[in-house]
């Protein structure tokens, strides 16, 4: 059981929008920044959104991300194929389960 | 270029005890917080320990503490994790993350390509 819940998953057709929801507590989400990860098949994570919503170089403006109150969410315009992967919401956790917790991934499937 | 590099992963029995090793090249290693995270066959990710830049604030999950050691070498640009007491629950992909400046200051602007850890008789 993760700490922060997401769909297990979500789909969506080339050219489309889809969200991903990642929800926590105020320990977690409320408090802290929200970080958003994409893994392709049998690769490393890679980092998509930090603080919330903002993109490290190189990650294409298709890809943003949110945040209220204890829920975030990443959103992707203009879906292609290559976007078909695992995403993964983090942030940190002033709690003892913590100090950082995953939501448990979110499976997108570009139909 | 910022990489990370982990070794040490491979079969060990329950019970037994594993060191795995992460090398950073490319980034001012001393300056950075670092992470172990892993990743269970066909399950999500899972942070594992955190130590920040000088060693002095170091966090485990609750599965591993007692039973993992994080630290690292500032001087040979590497994080190590000391796995002991190892339960096949282990089992997982053991990747390296670069943090932040600050131990919570952020999570994998970085990883590792990851090393298996296989506990099983």
């Amino acid at each position: 059981q993760s700490v922060l819940t997401q769909p297990p998953s979500a789909s969506g057709t080339p050219g489309q929008r889809v969200t991903i929801s990642c929800s926590g507590s105020s320990s977690n989400i409320g408090s802290n920044y929200v970080y958003w990860y994409q893994q392709l098949p049998g690769t490393a994570p890679k980092l998509l959104i930090y603080r919330n919503n903002q993109r490290p170089s190189g990650v294409p403006d298709r890809f943003s991300g949110s945040k209220s109150g204890t829920s975030a969410s990443l959103a992707i315009s203009g879906l292609r194929s290559e976007d078909e992967a695992d995403y993964y919401c983090a942030a940190w956790d002033d709690s003892l389960s913590g100090p950082w917790v995953f939501g448990g991934g979110t499976k997108l499937t570009v139909l | 270029e910022v990489q990370l590099v982990e070794s040490g992963g491979g079969l060990v029995k329950p019970g037994g005890s594993l060191r795995l090793s992460c090398a950073a090249s490319g980034f001012t290693f001393s300056s950075y917080s670092m992470n172990w995270v892993r990743q269970a066959p066909g399950k999500g990710l899972e942070w594992v320990s955190s130590i920040s830049s000088s060693s002095s604030y170091i966090y485990y999950a609750d599965s591993v503490k007692g039973r993992f050691t994080i630290s690292r070498d500032n001087a040979k640009n590497s994080l190590y994790l000391q796995m002991n007491s190892l339960r096949a629950e282990d089992t997982a992909v053991y990747y390296c993350a670069r943090g932040g400046i600050a131990v919570g200051g952020t999570l994998g602007d970085y990883w590792g390509q990851g090393t298996l850890v296989t506990v099983s008789s």
